[in-house]
């Protein structure tokens, strides 16, 4: 079974500052999905960004990357110019390929952004 | 309109309690799950189905289950509520078509059992 880790439970971060949220997850199968959802207090999840695992590339949206390390299986999520907008949970995910059904999630990390 | 929509929003009910919470969808997508969130634990599958007469037990089907009654609606019911099932409940879905989009969410229902 696949395992999702979020090693951070809370973080801080400067507006206008740099943070980076780790993730790693624990899988046997080579082809898979990663994604990184926010949570504000509003309590909806809304996708961040997403990453392929056969793309070596690392995804990018606007101020959010990733740096995917399929290696490691490490899949961390930077956000660049932090806003006080960007203050919530921050899920990680997985979603087989094979099976296109469940996501499995990681145990959240809190973002704080602070003046 | 809201493209997954749970109803109700909040609900606060006594144990024992019968509660049925209920999805449906505009996306027309075949596939349909149940998560639930509690704090320091992430979101974890109760249920899913791929279609009007699939249902599969998630990792967490004790005490729930579900009604697929058409291929826009899923809910989920707790047959005789607990305090421990206190939790937000999320349903989401996806398509089997477009299986590499990422699944989409209602806003939930906070649940809350006395």
């Amino acid at each position: 079974a696949q395992t999702v880790t979020q090693s951070q439970p809370e973080m801080s971060v400067q507006e206008a500052e740099t943070v980076t949220l780790s993730c790693t997850y624990d899988t046997s199968e080579s082809d898979y999905y990663l994604f990184w959802y926010k949570q504000p207090p509003s309590r909806q999840m809304i996708l961040v960004i997403r990453q392929e695992a056969y793309k070596q590339q690392n995804a990018t949206e606007n101020r959010f990357s990733v740096n995917f390390q399929k290696a490691a299986k490490s899949f961390s999520l930077k956000i660049s110019d932090s806003q006080l907008g960007d203050a919530a949970m921050y899920f990680c995910a997985y979603r087989s390929v094979a099976t296109a059904s469940k996501l499995t999630f990681g145990t959240g990390t809190r973002l704080q952004v602070t003046l | 309109d809201a493209d997954v929509t749970q109803t109700p929003r909040n609900r606060i009910t006594k144990t024992g309690k019968r509660i049925m919470l209920e999805c449906s969808q505009t996306k027309g997508h075949d596939r349909m799950y149940w998560y639930r969130q509690d704090p320091g634990l992430g979101l974890r599958l109760i249920y899913y189905s791929f279609d009007v007469k699939d249902i599969n037990k998630g990792e967490i089907s004790d005490g729930y289950s579900v009604s697929r009654q058409a291929q826009a609606k899923f809910s989920l019911s707790l047959e005789s509520a607990i305090p421990n099932q206190t939790a937000l409940y999320f349903c989401a879905t996806s398509s089997t078509v477009n299986s590499n989009q990422p699944q989409h969410f209602g806003d939930g229902t906070r649940l809350s059992i006395l």
